[in-house]
């Protein structure tokens, strides 16, 4: 059964730092990861979507890797901003038939950027 | 605009009592999930439909029932047998049955038993 983890928990940083979340799983035999950012009582807004072929995805200050090899995925956060403030999620979906695009989560990252 | 309704966005339900959670969307996606978050918990999957008149059970369908008549709606009841109902629950839905595509959110219902 797929497993996902994120380290750290929780994380606080100063206003300006570049900052790395963490996200692991289990079984390399993935379609895609996803990242995905939540406000407190808030619905996931996808942040990233990264293929199983890709290594790579940018979207502005962010900027995910995946190596799907050794099950790990990286979310980049350059130069933070307190309005980035959130909890960060991870998630992947199964690469096999009639799976969809049902997901996997870790239990997220809680990110703090203090001003 | 595009997007993912859920409604209400708070429920309360009594011991006993059957709940409907509504989740209707208009981005033409094929397939829709239903999530169950517990504080300091990832989500978890509860049921999904890829198809009309089709779904399948997910991690923690107990106590849980589902209904695909229309593309467009996917509601969630949760009977008088789920024994800890009071969570944050979340509709999803992507396009494709093969997976690969991008997930889409609603911003969820937050079911408490009074």
């Amino acid at each position: 059964k797929q497993e996902v983890t994120q380290i750290p928990a929780a994380l606080s940083v100063p206003e300006g730092e570049n900052l790395v979340l963490n996200c692991s799983f289990t079984d390399s035999a993935i379609y895609n990861l996803q990242w995905f950012r939540q406000d407190p009582g808030k619905g996931l807004t996808s942040l990233l979507l990264i293929q199983s072929s890709q290594r790579e995805q940018t979207s502005g200050r962010l900027n995910a890797s995946l190596d799907k090899s050794s099950g790990r995925s990286t979310l980049y956060i350059a130069a933070s901003q307190p309005g980035d403030s959130a909890t960060y999620l991870c998630a992947v979906s199964p690469h096999r038939m009639n799976a969809g695009n049902m997901l996997t989560f870790g239990g997220g990252t809680r990110l703090m950027v203090k001003p | 605009d595009g997007g993912i309704t859920q409604s209400p966005k708070y429920l309360f339900r009594k011991e006993g009592q059957n709940v409907t959670l509504s989740c209707e969307q208009n981005l033409n996606h094929d397939a829709m999930y239903w999530y169950r978050q517990d504080p300091g918990q990832g989500l978890r999957l509860i049921y999904y439909s890829q198809i009309v008149n089709d779904f399948q059970k997910g991690d923690i369908a107990e106590g849980y029932s589902v209904s695909r008549e229309k593309k467009e709606s996917f509601p969630l009841t949760v009977t008088s047998a789920q024994k800890n109902p009071t969570a944050f629950y979340l509709c999803a839905s992507s396009f494709a049955v093969g997976g690969g595509t991008e997930a889409f959110f609603g911003q969820g219902t937050r079911l408490t038993v009074v």
